[in-house]
């Protein structure tokens, strides 16, 4: 079990626009630890989508966002494409048990 | 350019210790804030961060697993080893190495990923 939940699943017609959850605790996102969003393609390993809470690597697109508020922090991806279907994962850092750097569960996005 | 790989064992028996060598470029680990990180994708998908270490060369362990993980820096300064004692089948997964640049403002996203390597545990 995550320590932060994540809905297992999203999906969206392609064009669309589809957001995805990241719901945390007062020991981590609700301690203002910044928020980071990877990306994970089929048969590849997770890459960097958004850093510090907003900010976007070069070379990923604007229709990638995201936001937080409280202990939760969200993901919106605009004008779906269909090479964006693979998993999205949300991270941060935990101040409980010693601290550590923790995951949400991920999320499979499906473009239909 | 950044690169990490990973190195190490595709299969390990259980009870045995799990070593795994990331070899990076393009940054160094004596630079301010730089650290490396672990980070493991076991059965269902789920990413768990392992260990870290950083410019400093203080080490950082994920709280379930700290008696089973030792994280040091190899006699070359591009690389670091990781040692996963008792290994067990539930360990079975992909092991990333990533580098990890830490912010005074929170937890430091991991920006560069290794390939990975997969570990089976089997005998």
């Amino acid at each position: 079990q995550s320590v932060l939940t994540q809905p297992p699943s999203v999906s969206g017609a392609p064009g669309q626009r589809v957001t995805i959850s990241c719901t945390g605790s007062t020991s981590n996102i609700g301690a203002g630890y910044d928020v980071h969003w990877y990306q994970q393609l089929p048969g590849t390993g997770p890459t960097l989508l958004i850093y510090e809470d907003i900010h976007r690597p070069s070379g990923v697109p604007d229709r990638f966002s995201a936001s937080r508020s409280g202990t939760s922090a969200s993901l919106a991806i605009t004008g779906l494409q269909v090479e964006d279907e693979g998993y999205y994962y949300c991270q941060t850092f935990d101040n409980a048990l010693s601290g550590n750097w923790v995951f949400g569960g991920g999320t499979k996005l499906t473009v239909l | 350019q950044v690169t990490l790989r990973e190195s190490g064992p595709a299969v390990v028996k259980p009870t045995q210790t799990l070593t795994l060598t990331c070899t990076f470029s393009g940054f160094s680990l004596t630079t301010e804030r730089m650290c490396v990180s672990w980070v493991r994708q076991t059965t269902g998908k789920a990413l768990e961060w392992l260990a870290r270490i950083d410019w400093l060369d203080d080490k950082y362990y994920q709280t379930s697993l700290k008696t089973r993980l030792s994280f040091s820096r190899a006699a070359s300064k591009n690389q670091v080893v990781l040692t996963m004692s008792n290994m067990d089948p539930v360990d079975t997964g992909t092991y990333y190495c990533v580098r990890q640049p830490t912010t005074t403002s929170g937890s430091g996203a991991f920006d560069f990923w290794g390939q990975g390597t997969v570990v089976t545990v089997s005998s």
